[in-house]
Order: C-alpha cells, then structure tokens, then sequence
C-alpha cells in the first residue's frame, strides 16, 4: 500500500471486551498483502495478522480478526475477549509481495481491568 | 520459525564517533532487508532497502553518506551510522524478506541508539 491512515491515535476497551481498531489504505497494485502489527513497551514488533488482498475471505489468529473491504479500502482489526497481554501499539501495514511495508501513525490500545 | 537478530540492543555513544548495528538472519537465506527508524510515539518509517550484492535503496530524504548500509551476504546486513550526532538518536529496526518464499518479513528486536 502507499498509504496507511489510522484515524484512533488512542483506544480503551473494558478487559473481556471487544474492540475493533480501524484503518484505511490506498494503492495503486492489483496484489498486495495488508497487516496489522503489535508492538508491545519491548518494541518488538509482532505480526497480528496478515491479509492477501485477493482473497475475499477475512483472515483470523485466534481473538483477532479483520474485516477486510476492498472497494472501500478498509482493513479493521478486530479484537474479541480482550486481555491485560493484548495492551500495546498497533499499527496497520500495507505492502505488495516483494517489496517494502508502509506502516499507519498506529493506536496505541490500553485495556482496563 | 524464521528469526532475524540485531546487535546492539542499545548503544551509547559521543557525537561525532561512527555506530555499526548489524542484522542478521539466523536460520534462512534473505535477499532483501529493510532498515527502519522510529522516533519515540510514532511510527516506522522505511530508510532504505538492502538487496545482497547490491547498492541500497534508500527512501527519499534519508541520506546516503550519513546511513551507510551494507549487505555483503544472504544473512547479514549492516547499518552504520556515521559521524553521528544527537538527532540521530532514535531506535532502529531491521526486518528481512527469506528468498523465494511467501512468508511476511520478519522483524528483529530493534536498536536503541543514543548519542551524547
């Protein structure tokens, strides 16, 4: 992707809850691939969940999933159940299959016991 | 699964003096690697691209002179920093793609760098 906007600088979700983090993208390739990063206080950084643009079928990894709309550009990851753990910056991500990844400003998530 | 490790984690080091921060890919081939800066409460942003064998793509604005990047072989590359100074601080992150494969880049732990 060549760009990546995420609009939620910030979020809170209750723990056990479930909340959905929102981005928006914008490319001119026919095949990329989409992701979502978590990147806990370490600064690692963790893949979440990746997402082939031709494939119609949403991805999952567990609690986490996306909705992915491609004539609106749009790539939502969604977070079921939510744990202390799940507590960092995430950031979506756009790229095509051999080249570089452009990353979105990220959400930083806090989740409250 | 495929692990990339950098070195230094951290490192200190006076204004002026030449940094090296080395990628490398532990248990596969990459032919491509990717150094990544970020500023504290923002996001990556791509440097340059290293291709092995090859001269570095650099991102528009990063300067060539200043990041000198090498990838002499499939599994390493390296970032040196050179005559650095104060708003060179910043934390680094290589990540690197394994060779005719499928699989997403994999990221190493990042490199705190801080001059004084």
């Amino acid at each position: 992707a060549q760009t990546v906007t995420q609009s939620q600088p910030e979020m809170s979700v209750q723990e056990a809850e479930t909340v959905t983090l929102s981005c928006t993208y914008d490319t001119s390739e026919s095949d990329y691939y989409l992701f979502w990063y978590k990147q806990p206080p370490s600064r690692q950084m963790i893949l979440v969940i990746r997402q082939e643009a031709y494939k119609q079928q949403n991805a999952t990894e567990n609690r986490f999933s996306v909705n992915f709309q491609k004539a609106a550009k749009s790539f939502s990851l969604k977070i079921s159940d939510s744990q202390l753990g799940d507590a960092a910056m995430y950031f979506c991500a756009g790229g095509n299959r051999d080249d570089k990844i452009i990353f979105g400003k990220g959400t930083r998530l806090h989740i409250l016991p | 699964g495929a692990v990339v490790s950098q070195h230094p984690s951290w490192v200190i080091c006076k204004s002026g003096t030449s940094v090296k921060i080395e990628c490398r890919s532990l248990d596969f081939q990459a032919t491509t690697m990717f150094w990544y800066r970020q500023f504290p409460k923002q996001s990556l942003m791509l440097m340059a691209t290293s291709n092995e064998g090859s001269k570095a793509t650099y991102e528009q604005g990063v300067e060539k002179d200043k990041f000198l990047i090498n990838h002499a072989s499939l599994t390493l590359s390296t970032l040196t920093v050179t005559s650095a100074h104060p708003e060179d601080s910043s934390f680094y992150i290589c990540s690197a793609r394994q060779a005719l494969s499928n699989q997403p880049q994999h990221f190493g732990d990042g490199t705190r760098l801080s001059i004084l």
